[in-house]
């Protein structure tokens, strides 16, 4: 079974600093999805990135990039220019490719964000 | 398309009462999971279905049932609820033949067995 880990319960950042969470995952498959999920106040699941294991090109969408490092199984989130929406918890999240990844998510417990003003 | 809908959004049971979790998914997605969020715990499966008819448990199924006679439609019951199943529970949906096989999550049900 996968287990995914996050290390850091809360994390703090000044708005418009860079911020980076961090995620650690156990596997023995070779080819996987990992995300990055927001939650708001709203509890709403919100994905913030995507990435492959196969491809090695690190995944960006906008002021969000990870840092995907498959031999060492890390998969840290790096928030630039921090805004204040950006505060909620963050979960990393691991998906099998294998079975077409019906058995669902596996999540660590989740990192909650600050930014202060 | 309203995606993946759950009710309801709020629910305060006694012990031993039963009640069904609905939730409903208008994308045509194969794939259907109920999870459950606690604090510090993130989010658990706790079954999941590859389609009409067919259901599987995840990480932590006692205590729930589960069927699945529409592709639209994944109930979760809870038969006699307990204290120790107060907690938010979320449904989501995917496709095998979608990008990364992304889950759509609804809104999730807050829960609380008294």
């Amino acid at each position: 079974a996968q287990t995914v880990t996050q290390s850091q319960p809360e994390m703090s950042v000044q708005e418009a600093e860079t911020v980076t969470l961090s995620c650690t995952y156990d596997t023995s498959e070779s080819d996987y999805y990992l995300f990055w999920y927001k939650q708001p106040p709203s509890r709403q699941m919100i994905l913030v990135i995507r990435q492959e294991a196969y491809k090695q090109q690190n995944a960006t969408e906008n002021r969000f990039s990870v840092n995907f490092q498959k031999a060492a199984k890390s998969f840290s989130l790096k928030i630039s220019d921090s805004q204040l929406g950006d505060a909620a918890m963050y979960f990393c999240a691991y998906r099998s490719v294998s079975g077409g990844g019906a058995d669902g998510l596996t999540f660590g417990k989740g990192t909650h964000l600050i930014i202060q003003p | 398309n309203a995606g993946v809908t759950q009710t309801p959004k709020f629910q305060v049971l006694k012990t031993g009462q039963s009640m069904t979790l609905q939730c409903a998914q208008d994308m045509n997605h194969e794939y259907m999971s109920w999870y459950r969020q606690d604090p510090g715990m993130g989010l658990r499966l706790i079954h999941y279905s590859v389609g009409a008819g067919i259901t599987d448990q995840g990480e932590v199924p006692n205590g729930y049932n589960v069927s699945r006679s529409t592709t639209e439609d994944f109930p979760l019951r809870l038969l006699s609820a307990a204290p120790s199943q107060t907690s938010v529970y979320f449904c989501a949906s995917s496709t095998p033949r979608g990008l990364y096989n992304e889950q759509f999550f609804g809104p999730g049900t807050r829960l609380t067995v008294l």
